[in-house]
């Protein structure tokens, strides 16, 4: 099986930098995604690693270290709207399933 | 179009009722999923549909019962529900099922009560 834990929440405040963590416990192991989801919305899709390292993508990149079964995302130059819930994904290779973790809800203050 | 769309958008029912939800992709994903979210809790997977077939079973209860009628439509039939079974449900499409093929678009979902 698998689990993918993740800090319950976070605070920061406008303009600052914030990292969300994601460390996993996989029979198998794919990649990492990481979902953004507003209240009341439905998740999207952020970024993803397949290999290890940093992904950038605008203000968000994301982290992936294999050998340390462990990945982080990373917000940069935070804006009221980033406030929301943040989830990293992971496929098992051997069932073929998908697990989202437990969820990291940022808070960003004025 | 580079949505999912997901009907009815609420839907109240009680334990004896019979209902359906759908979805709708016209991407040319070819893997398409059911999600249960309980509130401040993550998506769960519930089934997976590789190219209109059934792949991945999360041992759902078999009053879930998905269907996949073919590549862009989606329905879960509903069939004597338990109050607990109240909850956001997501459908998701992908244009793959592996590696970065996997990323996931997901409809609004369906804000499902059972009385």
């Amino acid at each position: 099986g698998q689990s993918l834990e993740q800090p319950s929440e976070v605070t920061a405040v406008e303009g600052a930098i914030v990292q969300i963590n994601c460390t996993y416990q996989t029979s198998g192991f794919y990649g990492l995604s990481w979902y953004q989801q507003h209240d009341g919305g439905a998740p999207t899709f952020l970024s993803y690693n397949g290999l290890d390292g940093l992904e950038e993508t605008g203000r968000f990149s994301s982290f992936l270290s294999r050998s340390d079964s462990y990945g982080y995302l990373l917000l940069q130059e935070l804006q009221m709207k980033d406030s929301a819930s943040y989830f990293c994904e992971s496929r098992d290779t051997g069932r073929r399933a998908l697990t989202f973790g437990s969820g990291t809800r940022l808070q960003v203050q004025p | 179009d580079t949505e999912v769309t997901q009907t009815p958008k609420h839907l109240v029912m009680g334990m004896t009722n019979k209902k359906s939800l759908k979805c709708e992709q016209h991407m040319g994903h070819r893997a398409m999923y059911w999600y249960k979210q309980k509130a401040k809790k993550p998506p769960e997977l519930m089934f997976v549909y590789s190219y209109e077939k059934l792949s991945i079973n999360e041992s759902v209860p078999s009053r879930f019962s998905p269907e996949c009628p073919n590549s862009s439509l989606l329905n879960l039939h509903l069939h004597a529900l338990q109050p607990e079974d109240s909850a956001l449900y997501l459908c998701a499409s992908s244009p793959g099922t592996s590696g970065p093929y996997n990323e996931q678009f997901f409809g609004p979902g369906t804000r499902l009560t059972v009385l």
